[in-house]
């Protein structure tokens, strides 16, 4: 009955390849949204993803563009991937847009660039 | 801009009460305090909004200045579950949340 899931939990691959991620929540919720999580364990929000709508941390290089098949899915794609993009990247999804509402976090995906 | 927590770190021995702060140098409309332990993924605890309203867990009670800018998390009669990374998030950009760097939490039995 997991709320917010992700795969794969952990993914390593090398410096230029191209790379997804997968998350699926089943907790109804109209908004998606995906963190990074560095080595120091600050935590970045990449994007917002609501109806349709998709809102870009314009800091966000755009070699990640996420890509949402259904209001349940909302997957991540990186192209070129760099060293610097080793992180722990979270889905999270939340009943209502904006930070008004409670976030549920996936578990995670640890993603090592060598 | 990132909110900015206090302090760094805490030690407690359980039972013990603890306060970490957060505070953000532009208005706010929202304060969320989440709870992430070691290799696992941050877990809700709080939501305070503007005007007062407050959602969140039964153990854990927290504050919202909105004049000041500035929210507080009480962990009273701290359990060893109690332990982990506090983070504090205020509305930012892409329309979600901007985290603060986190306040370790050890509670020693």
């Amino acid at each position: 009955d997991t709320a917010v899931s992700q795969t794969p939990k952990y993914l390593v691959t090398q410096m230029g390849n191209d790379k997804s991620i997968k998350c699926e929540q089943n907790l109804g919720h109209d908004t998606m949204y995906w963190y990074k999580q560095d080595s120091k364990k600050f935590l970045k929000i990449m994007f917002s993803y609501n109806n349709k709508e998709l809102i870009i941390n314009e800091t966000v290089p755009n070699r990640f563009s996420p890509k949402s098949p259904d209001k349940a899915h909302l997957n991540l794609h990186i192209n070129s991937l760099e060293l610097g993009d080793s992180a722990v990247y979270f889905c999270a999804s939340s009943p209502v847009q904006g930070a008004i509402g409670e976030q549920y976090f996936g578990p995670g995906t640890r993603l090592t660039v060598t | 801009q990132q909110p900015v927590q206090s302090p760094q770190a805490v030690i407690l021995r359980e039972g013990e009460d603890a306060v970490i702060n957060c505070s953000s140098s532009k208005a706010l409309y929202s304060v969320h305090w989440y709870r992430q332990k070691h290799g696992e993924a941050p877990v809700f605890l709080m939501i305070l909004l503007k005007g007062g309203e407050q959602k969140g867990h039964e153990k854990i009670s927290a504050s919202f200045n909105e004049k000041k800018q500035q929210s507080s998390l009480y962990l009273t009669a701290s359990q060893l579950s109690y332990s982990g990374t506090y983070f504090c998030g205020t509305d930012g950009r892409a329309d979600g949340l901007t985290f603060g760097k986190g306040t370790h939490l050890i509670i020693q039995p």
